[in-house]
């Protein structure tokens, strides 16, 4: 099946590490996207990248990075630098165009 | 700063009746709406969507409508069904790949 997997599904971090999130897609998209969502807000960008070994800061990049060395593959890492990383963390992708993107299930992070 | 604003936040309808759920867009630019689903624990699921040269698409029981003057998009779903239930999150694009995302309506069908 075509999709966008990520893993884990639930992620449980201490204070002071950094944790990183995977993604992974088989749809053959150029772009692929993180976003974060807390309760009762929208989705905010975290990154985005177009093509492989290239991406960009969004709206909310602060304590966070991100690699594309694979076009199927663009990890996530939360750095202690974030101050409240507890959150639903979602990756994207879409068509070159940028339209028509797909979301995964996300990964539920809690700092303990 | 560039922002959709979503209405209403909440929405409960009984089953069978129609609900509609209308978003505002401030980014004239803009010019790709997609409407997506999520299903408490889950991703949202991409539904339908329409582009600035078009001012309705419809897909079975969901339409979407464009109104580019007033910058106002909507999306009716007919024929409510107690599956329709989940939060409905709008967005606007200027083809950038940066989304805009609405703050969601929670829609509830009551059987």
């Amino acid at each position: 099946d075509g999709g966008i997997t990520q893993s884990p599904k639930y992620l449980f971090r201490k204070e002071g590490q950094n944790v990183t999130l995977s993604c992974e897609q088989n749809l053959n998209h150029d772009a692929m996207y993180w976003y974060r969502q807390d309760p009762g807000q929208g989705l905010r960008l975290i990154y985005y990248s177009q093509i492989v070994n290239d991406f960009q800061k969004g709206d909310i990049a602060e304590g966070y990075s991100v690699s594309r060395e694979k076009k199927e593959s663009f990890p996530l890492t939360v750095t202690s630098a974030q101050k409240n990383p507890t959150a639903f963390y979602l990756c994207a992708s879409s068509t070159h165009s940028g339209t028509e993107a797909f979301f995964g299930q996300g990964t539920r992070l809690t700092v303990v | 700063g560039e922002n959709v604003e979503q209405h209403p936040s909440t929405l409960s309808v009984q089953e069978g009746d129609s609900a509609v759920i209308k978003c505002t867009y401030s980014d004239s630019a803009s010019n790709y709406f997609p409407w997506y689903k999520q299903e408490l624990g889950k991703g949202p699921q991409l539904i339908i969507d329409i582009r600035s040269n078009v001012g309705e698409k419809k897909d079975q029981r969901i339409a979407v409508t464009l109104n580019k003057t007033a910058k106002h998009f909507s999306l009716h779903i007919t024929e409510t069904q107690p599956e329709d239930s989940a939060v409905y999150f709008c967005a606007a694009s200027s083809g950038t790949y940066k989304y805009i995302f609405g703050t969601g309506t929670r829609l509830k069908v009551l059987a």
